[in-house]
């Protein structure tokens, strides 16, 4: 089944740095990859997602870019806030089924 | 649409004693499924429903877990009997048929469950 590696566990960021979240995936059937959001006692929410026919998505201040080839994928966040301190999972899902597996998390600290 | 609904949100119990957690998908999501969430696993996905079907339930960590849907708007999780182990937050989440939003998990607000 599809592993999904994610790194750091934790990262602490000044407020207004950009802050970068990596995760590598093993199953090449994979081609949906989103990411989620969790804040403290909160249920995770969907941030942004990805698939594999383009290579990099933007929203705002966050954006998500995709390498097929060495299957990795990264979560960029610029101009960090308080507001974006959580814990945030990377995931994958091979391509025509729904199973969605989840990387361990990043706790994300914001310093203001 | 008030999103997944799960209870009961906490539950306290004594090792032994059957535990059952309830889930409500989003009306319209084909798509169900449990996972579990701790420090040291992050979320795992238990098992997870097609059309009421269940599709793989390889998540499941031993027989004492079980999990039904009998209808499109109605699922249960059971612990029999129930371990301290066991302790860690579940969530169900639900998903659209396959198409432009495949994939996307909506979660419910999970039910902590404490094994005493």
């Amino acid at each position: 089944g599809e592993n999904v590696e994610q790194h750091p566990s934790t990262l602490s960021v000044q407020e207004g740095d950009s802050a970068v979240i990596k995760c590598t995936y093993s199953d090449s059937a994979s081609n949906y990859f989103p990411w989620y959001k969790q804040e403290l006692g909160k249920r995770p929410q969907l941030i942004i997602d990805i698939r594999s026919n383009v290579g990099e998505k933007k929203d705002q201040r966050i954006a998500v870019t995709l390498n097929k080839t060495a299957k990795h994928f990264s979560l960029h966040i610029t101009e960090t806030q308080p507001e974006d301190s959580a814990v945030y999972f990377c995931a994958a899902a091979p391509g025509g089924y729904q199973k969605v597996t989840f990387g361990i998390g990043t706790k994300l600290q914001v310093i203001p | 649409d008030a999103g997944v609904i799960q209870s009961p949100r906490h539950e306290v119990t004594e090792m032994g004693q059957e535990v059952t957690l309830r889930c409500k998908p989003i009306s319209g999501h084909d798509y169900l499924f449990w996972y579990r969430q701790t420090m040291m696993r992050g979320l795992e996905l238990l098992i997870y429903f097609n059309n009421n079907v269940p599709i793989d339930d390889s998540g499941m960590p031993e027989d004492r877990f079980s999990a039904k849907m009998p209808n499109a708007s109605f699922s249960t999780l059971k612990i029999q009997p129930s371990e301290p182990r066991d302790s860690a937050v579940y969530f169900c989440a639900s998903s659209p048929p396959a198409g432009a939003g495949a994939n996307v998990l909506t979660f419910g607000a999970g039910s902590r469950l404490t094994v005493l």
